[in-house]
């Protein structure tokens, strides 16, 4: 049973291309998020969304839209694809019940390359 | 001062030995912290959370100094398998600003 999953596994597309990650989680959290991590491995946040609201939304080009239809899946869509875009995008979801943060279950990342 | 600091190593070390990590953190209210593993070309899975003084699982010991900022991660009796990124995570507990601070991780390589 995978509790955070993400389609799809791999991406390789070209400049100016449009394209979509898709992330669901069966965990019953409320809180699930977007991270991006470049080739010097820092793990940088780009969005979270509490209840389908979206709470966090980091310094990142307005190419990146998230979208969360409900509390299960929280979807990427990225338009324009520059190089600098490559990286692997991880999904991950917590229970925040507004509380402290807790902890976070990642899934397993969606490795993009555009070339 | 950054917000999560940890030494990158690589530490490596012969199997069967004890290891320590050290992570440092800048915000004095920062409320609980996470230790996580990860894999190359694998996600960040979760080791073990830290709320009040440590917490213990086995082999491995977190240990918190709230008055000293840091936080450390004791691996007794070493495995091949414990070769990975640790990566320390914080919560700042910084208002409206929900979101964990990372650390870039320590490596570490077991050896036969």
């Amino acid at each position: 049973d995978t509790a955070v999953s993400q389609t799809p596994k791999y991406l390789v597309t070209q400049m100016g291309n449009d394209k979509s990650i898709k992330c669901e989680q069966n965990l019953g959290h409320d809180t699930m998020y977007w991270y991006k991590q470049d080739s010097k491995k820092f793990l940088k946040i780009m969005f979270s969304y509490n209840n389908k609201e979206l709470i966090i939304n980091e310094t990142v080009p307005n190419r990146f839209s998230p979208k969360s239809p409900d509390k299960a899946h929280l979807n990427l869509h990225i338009n324009s694809l520059e190089l600098g875009d490559s990286a692997v995008y991880f999904c991950a979801s917590s229970q925040e019940h507004g509380g402290p943060l807790r902890e976070q279950y990642f899934g397993p990342g969606t490795r993009l390359t555009v070339t | 001062r950054k917000e999560v600091e940890q030494d990158p190593g690589p530490f490596n070390v012969p199997e069967g030995a004890t290891v320590a990590f050290n992570c440092t953190y800048s915000n004095s209210a920062s409320q609980s912290f996470f230790w996580y593993r990860q894999d190359c070309r694998k996600e960040p899975k979760l080791l073990m959370s830290v709320y009040s003084s440590g917490n213990e699982d086995g082999r491995f010991t977190a240990q918190l100094n709230r008055a000293s900022q840091y936080i450390s991660l004791l691996i007794r009796d070493s495995k091949l398998s414990d070769s990975a990124t640790y990566l320390c995570v914080v919560n700042p507990n910084a208002g409206n600003n929900r979101k964990l601070i990372w650390g870039l991780g320590t490596s570490l390589a077991v050896n036969p």
